[in-house]
């Protein structure tokens, strides 16, 4: 079974571009998270996707952050426009909707953003 | 207030000894889940282990175990039998809630771990 993956790997843009980030979740997974890590930051939340609503966008910085989950199955995020403070590693993670389960997040191997 | 501490920015440790990696949390929810990952170098969070919060003893998975001290609210990673393979960045981190809520996840700072041939 194919695990999360995100592209680009890697993304190196200018201030003031836009950049959209993608995920493909694991199949069958209704759950799914963004999550970034600044650069010598911890690990901090973005968003949550159940299916392709939005449970909790609490960790959203601003509002040039813009995240999608159409049909439900594969999101992006898109930042418009990007400033020098979002560089960083843009995870994404997927989890089963389970009663009672551990919800183990399976993460993808994240997006290195780096903007000039 | 930090919710997740991971006290050990970087630790060493011989190949074939045994190694535990420090993990402290704060919460007043009465359920809750405990998470290590590990993050090699090429970028891929790994999921390691997992305790929950009503788990009665500390939960084992090969090589790892956690040290759960509810009193004390610390979680630490215990690796036994440590191989080159293991040098990698160590996440700590918690859900609030119960089981299945499906939340976000709290992370820690992280520990680097080098083990030393």
């Amino acid at each position: 079974e194919a695990g999360v993956t995100q592209f680009p790997s890697h993304s190196v843009i200018e201030k003031g571009q836009t950049v959209t980030l993608r995920c493909d979740p694991i199949s069958g997974h209704d759950n799914l998270y963004w999550y970034r890590r600044v650069m010598g930051k911890e690990i901090k939340f973005l968003l949550h996707f159940v299916k392709e609503s939005k449970q909790d966008e609490s960790g959203m910085p601003n509002n040039r952050f813009l995240a999608e989950r159409t049909g439900g199955t594969y999101s992006t995020l898109k930042v418009q426009p990007a400033e020098l403070e979002d560089s960083g590693v843009y995870f994404c993670a997927s989890s089963q909707q389970l009663a009672g389960g551990i919800d183990e997040q399976f993460f993808g191997p994240g997006t290195r953003l780096t903007v000039l | 207030a930090q919710k997740i501490t991971q006290t050990q920015p970087g630790m060493f440790v011989q190949e074939k000894e045994a190694v535990t990696l420090d993990c402290t949390y704060d919460t007043s929810d009465p359920s809750y889940g405990l998470f290590w990952y590990k993050q090699p170098s090429s970028g891929e969070m790994i999921f390691l282990i997992y305790q929950g919060s009503y788990d009665q003893q500390n939960a084992t998975e090969g090589r790892y175990s956690l040290n759960f001290q509810k009193a004390r609210k610390s979680a630490n990673l215990v690796i036994s039998a440590s191989q080159l393979g293991d040098s990698a960045m160590y996440f700590c981190a918690m859900r609030e809630g119960p089981s299945g809520s499906a939340r976000q996840l709290t992370f820690g700072s992280g520990t680097q771990l080098t083990v030393l041939p």
